[in-house]
């Protein structure tokens, strides 16, 4: 398809295993960005990535949690010993560059049990 | 500091209705970005407007209006007639030239219009 596409959509997981979230940006996007939406809440920035520059993580909660992108493609946020609160819907998204008009995935919803 | 504010919770009209949802915003960047975003019940968030901080222009999109006043830093979108498929989560959210990845999203406003 010619959105930014996510996977899984959902997924459930005991307290203390690691996932992994992958996102496939628009095809001729260099930004990529990660987005945590908890439930009936706003939106909370993770990570974005440019280019070959390097990303900023200043979003991200705490040494668990880490992203990984491949040139100007696919992305993999990846949280290790995943704890309850981590249950949210992480949203992909991605721009043809900063600044320039963002486009959402649908997410993946994360459920810590 | 950067924030996004929008004050109304939820909002409940009856179609055909005019609605308006307030978004207040705080940035020291003389540079920026706003932009509205609709999250129906499916879930996925859908763009529908992006503003630079140099053009103040008021935008119209068929039933959709925008009125950016950076005097009071409001960005403030109404809809005209309201209709039920209007029914979301509406976010506003910030960019910062500095920071042009981060987008700081307002908790948003759930919008119900009843028919």
């Amino acid at each position: 398809g010619a959105g930014v596409s996510q996977s899984p959509s959902n997924k459930v997981t005991e307290k203390g295993k690691d996932v992994e979230l992958r996102c496939d940006p628009i095809s001729g996007h260099t930004a990529l960005y990660w987005y945590r939406q908890r439930l009936g809440q706003g939106l909370e920035f993770l990570i974005y990535f440019q280019g070959n520059s390097a990303p900023d993580k200043s979003g991200l909660p705490s040494d668990r949690f880490s992203a990984e992108r491949t040139g100007e493609s696919v992305s993999t946020l990846t949280i290790q010993r995943t704890q309850q609160e981590d249950s949210a819907v992480y949203l992909c998204a991605s721009s043809v560059e900063l600044a320039n008009t963002i486009y959402f995935g649908e997410g993946s919803w994360l459920t810590v049990v | 500091a950067q924030k996004v504010t929008q004050a109304q919770t939820e909002i409940s009209v009856v179609e055909k209705e005019d609605v308006t949802l307030d978004c207040v915003y705080e940035t020291r960047d003389t540079t920026y970005y706003l932009f509205w975003y609709k999250q129906p019940p499916s879930g996925e968030l859908v763009f529908l407007i992006r503003r630079n901080s140099f053009d103040e222009q008021n935008e119209i999109s068929g039933r959709y209006s925008w009125n950016f006043q950076k005097s009071t830093s409001s960005f403030n979108f109404t809809i005209t007639a309201s209709q039920v498929v209007d029914s979301a989560v509406y976010f506003c959210a910030l960019s910062e030239a500095g920071s042009q990845g981060n987008l700081i999203f307002g908790k948003g406003t759930k919008l119900s219009v009843k028919p």
